[in-house]
Formats: structure tokens, C-alpha cells, sequence
């Protein structure tokens, strides 16, 4: 069964610490991976994604996240963090025809 | 550009009265299209997904329904909204692989 899992429900860092958000997948076949930020009462915004090539994406706001196919996982990362980016973070894992099983989420909150 | 439009941005309904939020894609044909529902302090779950008009399939039995009258317009609706039907509501759209999402709608049944 596809399954994506975020380990941290909820993750507290101070302004201008590194960051690293866990996600860890089960897919039957090579998934797409993708990360998506949402602020308090606002939609979901596409942070990057991994289609394949390079396991090092880049994404929006300086988030990167890296693939790692031996563990399933697919974690993100910024060196350090702003306040602006305290907020609900998904990781969801999808593929052609197929629809989007997403992660429960982690709030990250930030301290100044 | 592809845009997609969801309204209304925040709703508050008494049990028992019917809903119904809309949701339209532009610059786009034939998109597959979600209704998601987000509750508080959890995860998305997917209610229902299009993959044409009158195309609707349900991922969880619910007190919910969905329709696509036309071939970029998804309808969310209930006859009778329930305490449990509260929580945020997101329309979405597949581009290849990637999941687009409209600015969601928050639900509050009372």
C-alpha cells in the first residue's frame, strides 16, 4: 500500500537554525516526490519536487530536499530558517494516473 | 497560465443545511481534478477525484458528494452538513504529475 509518513508532528527552531523535515514513503513503483508548504489558512504552495536525475532538488524560499532511494526517504532542509517560513509542511508522493497520497504534516514553528 | 479558482474562501453553516462550494481551472482542457479536506491538526485526506465530466469517484464513504458538470468546473456539495464535515476544503489540479492547488475553503459547521 503507498503510504507516506512525517515523523515530527510538530518541530520548534530558532530564527536563523538549520533545518531538516523527515519523510520516509512506501510506493510500488519509483514515486515523484514532492514537498508543499501551507500557511495558516491558505492553500498548499509546491515547494520542489523530484521527478529523477539528480537526487538534490531545489526548490522555492531555499528549501532543498534529497532523494534517497536505499531508505525511502525524501527530507527537507533549509540552512537557516526565517520566521516567515513557520508554517504546515507535506510531503506527498504521486505518479502518472495514479493520485496523491500525502504525509499527516509537520508544523514547524519558528522562535525569534 | 493555468489558473484555479475556489470560493468561497470561508463558510460558516448550521448542521443540517446544505452546502455547496465550487471550484473552476483555467487555461487548462480535460484536467483531472480533487477535492480534498483538510481537518484540524491533521493530514489531507482525498474525498473525491474527476478524471472527465460526470467522471466522479469517491475515495471514502462520506456525508458528501461531488459533481463536474462541465469539463473545467468541480462542485463539492451535501444535503445536510454534519459537526464532522468541518475542516478546509481544497480543490485541485494534476498537471502531468504535479498537484496544483486552489487557496481553500475553511468550513465551520455549527
Amino acid at each position: 500500500a503507498q503510504s507516506v509518513t512525517q515523523p515530527d508532528i510538530h518541530i520548534t527552531v530558532s530564527e536563523g537554525a538549520s533545518l531538516e523535515l523527515r519523510c520516509n514513503y512506501s510506493y510500488g513503483a519509483t514515486p515523484y516526490l514532492f514537498w508543499y508548504v501551507q500557511s495558516p489558512g491558505q492553500g498548499l504552495q509546491l515547494l520542489l519536487k523530484y521527478f529523477s536525475g539528480d537526487t538534490l532538488v531545489q526548490g522555492i524560499k531555499g528549501f532543498e530536499a534529497e532523494f534517497k532511494r536505499s531508505q525511502s526517504s525524501f527530507n527537507l532542509r533549509k540552512p537557516s530558517v526565517h520566521w516567515s517560513d513557520a508554517a504546515e509542511y507535506f510531503c506527498a508522493v504521486g505518479s502518472y494516473g495514479q493520485n496523491f497520497v500525502f504525509g499527516p504534516g509537520t508544523r514547524l514553528s519558528v522562535l525569534p | 497560465s493555468q489558473t484555479i479558482h475556489q470560493w468561497p474562501a470561508t463558510l460558516v453553516q448550521p448542521v443540517g443545511s446544505p452546502l455547496s462550494l465550487e471550484c473552476t481551472v483555467e487555461g487548462t482542457s480535460n484536467p483531472n481534478l480533487y477535492w480534498y479536506r483538510q481537518a484540524a491538526g491533521r493530514g489531507l485526506q482525498l474525498l473525491f477525484y474527476s478524471v472527465g465530466i460526470g467522471q466522479i469517484s469517491s475515495e471514502v464513504p462520506q456525508n458528501l458528494s461531488a459533481s463536474r458538470p462541465q469539463d473545467r468546473q468541480f462542485i463539492l456539495s451535501s444535503k445536510k452538513l454534519l459537526l464532522s464535515d468541518s475542516g478546509f476544503y481544497l480543490c485541485a489540479w494534476t498537471s502531468g504529475p504535479r498537484l496544483f492547488f486552489g487557496s481553500g475553503t475553511q468550513l465551520s459547521v455549527l
